[in-house]
């Protein structure tokens, strides 16, 4: 099946740097990517929609400046933590779309990367 | 707006059947899905129903959709201890290609 991978999976940063985690469709192509955070034993929120070679559209709430979202091939979608503060630690997880697939393939997730911020 | 509720614990012997609630607002939802989360991990897609359709039966799953009342419920049969996860149910909102995840039910099988 198809396969998104993330990097890095886990992340440390100090207060105040910037983090950048890169979401890839390995086997297929992905003209729309998600990403999503999820804080610990809660549910996904959507946090924005990349779509390949156009800006990115945020779910309300969602800084854009804060969360830079770059989708520039149709295979990998890159999100940056900016002036990361420790409100920001959560786990980030990713999923693309392979345009091509049915309803069942609409969405593969990536296995997530978790950030800290001291 | 759109909400979908799950009830956050379930506990069930190894060998018993497994149900899992789940309940949606958005009438208009084309599919919902099921995924399951393992610790740590990202989400693996379990099974999805089209809302035109009341049952599907996927090995020892069983999808039960009942448009009417907007009710989802996931069946997993002979539950074993790999079952152990949280179970997230999803709804995809019509005309669009998003997906509103409910709460999470954590699935606890006791061997």
């Amino acid at each position: 099946g198809a396969v998104v991978s993330q990097h890095p999976s886990r992340v440390i940063c100090k207060s105040g740097t910037s983090v950048k985690i890169e979401c890839r469709s390995l086997d297929f192509q992905a003209t729309t990517m998600f990403w999503y955070r999820q804080f610990p034993k809660q549910s996904l929120m959507l946090m924005a929609t990349s779509n390949e070679g156009s800006k990115a559209t945020y779910e309300q709430g969602v800084e854009k400046d804060k969360f830079l979202i770059n989708h520039a091939s149709l295979t990998l979608s890159t999100l940056t933590v900016t002036s990361a503060h420790p409100e920001d630690s959560s786990f980030y997880i990713c999923s693309a779309r392979d345009a091509g697939g049915g309803p069942d393939s609409e969405q593969f997730f990536g296995p997530g990367t978790r950030l800290t911020v001291l | 707006g759109e909400d979908v509720e799950q009830s956050l614990f379930l506990s069930v012997r190894e060998g018993d059947s497994s149900v899992i609630n789940c309940t949606y607002t958005d009438s208009s939802s084309t599919y919902l899905y099921w995924y399951k989360q393992e610790p740590g991990a990202g989400l693996q897609l379990l099974t999805y129903i089209f809302s035109n359709m009341d049952m599907k039966q996927d090995q020892r799953l069983t999808v039960l959709l009942n448009k009417k009342d907007k009710h989802l419920s996931l069946r997993i049969a002979d539950t074993q201890t790999g079952d152990s996860a949280i179970y997230f149910c999803a709804e995809r909102i019509q005309g669009t290609y998003k997906y509103i995840f409910g709460t999470g039910t954590r699935l606890k099988v006791l061997a």
